[in-house]
């Protein structure tokens, strides 16, 4: 099965309202990334997570590893905030390590 | 800061070709990944080095060859490419702190069609 679960994988948010997208890993995730993926197909960084919580600007992200989730927070959804939404993770991988991504939360949103 | 580049942006092959792909970074990272992303789904790994003229095989290596010539860039090839395929292909790379990997930073990717 699918080692980074994500979900929802779609979303549909007016402009101004909040919701959150989540992750769930059935490996042992050291770390987190998450990314928004644009129309171009460019791969943007918001997130880089040991566990804990970060924010910046209206984007809030925690990741924990006890109980091996990760959320992200979208306060007061703007245009630009639509796109495809990835979480990866970090772990052990045929005797390295490799980020290991889920399939994406696309989220539109209208005004 | 630092940037990723990919080249070429487009590529469209013929089946049973072999196709090369390049991917220059100058973060001075240490670790280089090339990535295979198919319509509407995730990223899978199929080939990433820790170093130059390191090569580690992904998920995905099979049918695909890859190259470090030197700290700054990494080649990937299709050794023959499938008629009607179409995917594409994202380079990242990353510092290396002991075991663990630092965070990954990604190029614009490549879009391959093959005919």
């Amino acid at each position: 099965g699918d080692k980074v679960k994500q979900s929802p994988s779609a979303l549909s948010l007016q402009e101004g309202t909040n919701s959150a997208l989540r992750c769930n890993f059935s490996i042992a995730a050291t770390t987190v990334q998450w990314f928004l993926q644009n129309p171009r197909g460019s791969l943007i960084n918001l997130f880089y997570l040991v566990p804990g919580t970060k924010e910046n600007g209206r984007l809030k992200s925690t990741f924990n590893s006890k109980e091996s989730y990760s959320t992200l927070h979208i306060r007061d959804a703007q245009l630009e905030d639509s796109g495809t939404y990835f979480c990866a993770a970090e772990a052990a991988y045929q005797g390295g390590r490799a980020l290991i991504f889920g399939t994406g939360t696309t989220v539109s949103v209208s005004p | 800061g630092g940037i990723i580049t990919q080249t070429p942006k487009f590529l469209i092959g013929q089946e049973g070709q072999k196709l090369t792909l390049k991917c220059q970074q100058n973060f001075n990272h240490d670790t280089m990944y090339w990535y295979r992303q198919d319509s509407g789904k995730g990223l899978r790994l199929i080939y990433y080095s820790i170093t130059e003229n390191d090569l580690q095989k992904g998920d995905l290596s099979e049918g695909y060859d890859a190259s470090r010539e030197k700290k700054s860039s990494f080649s990937l090839t299709v050794t023959s490419a499938q008629k009607n395929e179409m995917a594409v292909f994202l380079c990242a790379s990353s510092h290396r702190t002991g075991l663990n990997y630092a965070e990954q930073f990604f190029g614009p990717g490549t879009r391959l069609t093959v005919l």
